[in-house]
């Protein structure tokens, strides 16, 4: 079967750095995505990796290992607003998008 | 920015009531996708459309549920009867290119449906 693996929740501090984790084992790789969800509201893209090695963008970064099935969103300088959902999703060989659960981050002051 | 439009943003219904939901994507974008999202989980895919066609429905409880794209811009989902467990979010998201190729798929604010 296809699936996603991320932390169900995690806790950082305002002005930290937080590395969110995601493993996945699909038919086939076409591709990752990460995208933000705030409570109550949808998902916003963040990133899109396909090649092996770390993509920056401001200070959200994503990483891909695709020999490893392991990719992570690292966020720097985390700001109050940064509390939400992360959601890592994988395109299969079908080009089928296959979701993660989303790790739920918590910023605390 | 061109965003993708849903309506409405929150609806609530007593079980056995029918109910419809509306999606106009970014203007252009050939594909169009309804996800369900339960509190805590991923989106799930209930249909996506190419153009006016279905290219997956699989996981669309066909019974109660139908969607249609009938000219290939905007698109309905509909739930007839609702039951007590269709209480989520439904997600309406569209991409720009054909099949056999990875798109960013940017999706609308969502309609909250609440089954009484």
């Amino acid at each position: 079967g296809q699936n996603i693996d991320q932390p169900t929740e995690m806790t950082a501090t305002e002005g930290a750095i937080v590395q969110i984790n995601c493993t996945y084992q699909t038919s086939g790789f076409n591709g990752l995505f990460w995208y933000q969800q705030h409570a109550g509201e949808a998902p916003t893209f963040l990133s899109y990796n396909v090649l092996d090695g770390l993509e920056e963008k401001g200070r959200f970064s994503s990483f891909l290992s695709r020999s490893k099935g392991y990719s992570y969103l690292l966020l720097k300088e985390l700001q109050m607003k940064d509390s939400a959902s992360y959601l890592c999703a994988v395109t299969d060989s079908n080009y089928q998008l296959i979701w993660g659960a989303g790790t739920k981050l918590i910023i605390k002051p | 920015e061109a965003e993708v439009a849903q309506s409405p943003r929150y609806k609530i219904t007593e079980k056995s009531q029918a109910v419809a939901f509306w999606c106009d994507p970014i203007s252009g974008h050939a594909t169009l996708y309804w996800y369900r999202q339960i509190l805590g989980q991923g989106p799930e895919l209930l249909v996506q459309f190419q153009d006016e066609s279905v290219v997956d429905d699989s996981q669309l409880p066909k019974d109660r549920f139908s969607a249609e794209r009938l000219k290939g811009v905007d698109s309905t989902l509909k739930i007839q009867p609702a039951e007590l467990g269709d209480s989520a979010m439904y997600l309406c998201a569209s991409s720009q290119n054909e099949r056999e190729y990875t798109d960013t798929q940017y999706f609308g604010p969502g309609t909250r449906l609440t089954v009484l």
